[in-house]
């Protein structure tokens, strides 16, 4: 399986401000998915993220709010914009596998403190 | 359209005894079905697939689970807890749409 990397695994942030999440794969992927999980809620998905094309949102979710990059197959990023606390959250990205049955491999998350 | 029930948010064994995690879906299409285990401050980590080959799927760490489509259910067991299985646990579907839809989740309990 792909192996993931995000960056920052976490971080304490102002409300008002804006932070972009890395996410790192050790192999080219087709398909990459942003999902939030909220304090002790389930994963909810935010958008996949295919290479060359826009990200497309889930209901709920908007690209002012939670724009997103692909400029690669292995690199993503999700910024989380004008953060309130309300965004405090892990954020994960996760890969589809190869040759797939809908199989994602997740990254580590970054846990995200909006003061 | 495709849903998720997690039958007990919680569920506590002792070290040793049969741990048995719920899963019921629906779909509107034959699933692919997932179980997913969150260990604190970590990831999600896959455990096991179903993929509509075999109905008994063994996974990682001695878990396994059995598909059963009379009762739509998919649910997770391993014979012998260990502390080391604490964790949360979820379970999650796919209508073949490449999203995946999940549980809410199960935190699993490991008692002495």
């Amino acid at each position: 399986s792909a192996v993931i990397s995000q960056k920052p695994s976490r971080d304490i942030c102002q409300r008002g401000t804006s932070l972009t999440i890395q996410c790192q794969v050790d192999s080219q992927v087709t398909m990459m998915f942003w999902y939030r999980q909220q304090p002790g809620q389930s994963l909810t998905l935010i958008a996949t993220a295919n290479q060359g094309s826009e990200a497309t949102y889930e209901s709920g979710f908007v690209i002012d709010k939670f724009p997103i990059s692909r400029p690669n197959l292995t690199f993503s990023t999700l910024t989380v914009s004008n953060m309130s606390p309300e965004d405090s959250s892990i954020y994960l990205c996760s890969v589809e596998e190869r040759g797939s049955t809908d199989t994602q491999y997740f990254g580590p998350g970054t846990r995200l403190t909006v003061l | 359209a495709q849903s998720v029930t997690q039958l007990g948010s919680h569920v506590s064994v002792s070290e040793g005894a049969l741990v048995l995690l719920r899963c019921n879906y629906s779909s509107s299409v034959p699933p692919y079905l997932f179980w997913y285990v969150q260990y604190p401050n970590q990831g999600l980590q896959l455990l096991l697939k179903y993929t509509s080959a075999a109905t008994l799927v063994k996974g990682i760490n001695g878990f396994e689970a059995e598909f059963k489509k009379s009762e739509t259910s998919f649910h997770l067991t391993k014979p012998s807890a260990h502390m080391s299985d604490a964790a949360e646990y979820f379970c999650a579907v796919s209508g073949g749409a490449r999203q995946l839809t999940f549980g809410s989740g199960t935190q699993l309990t490991v008692l002495p």
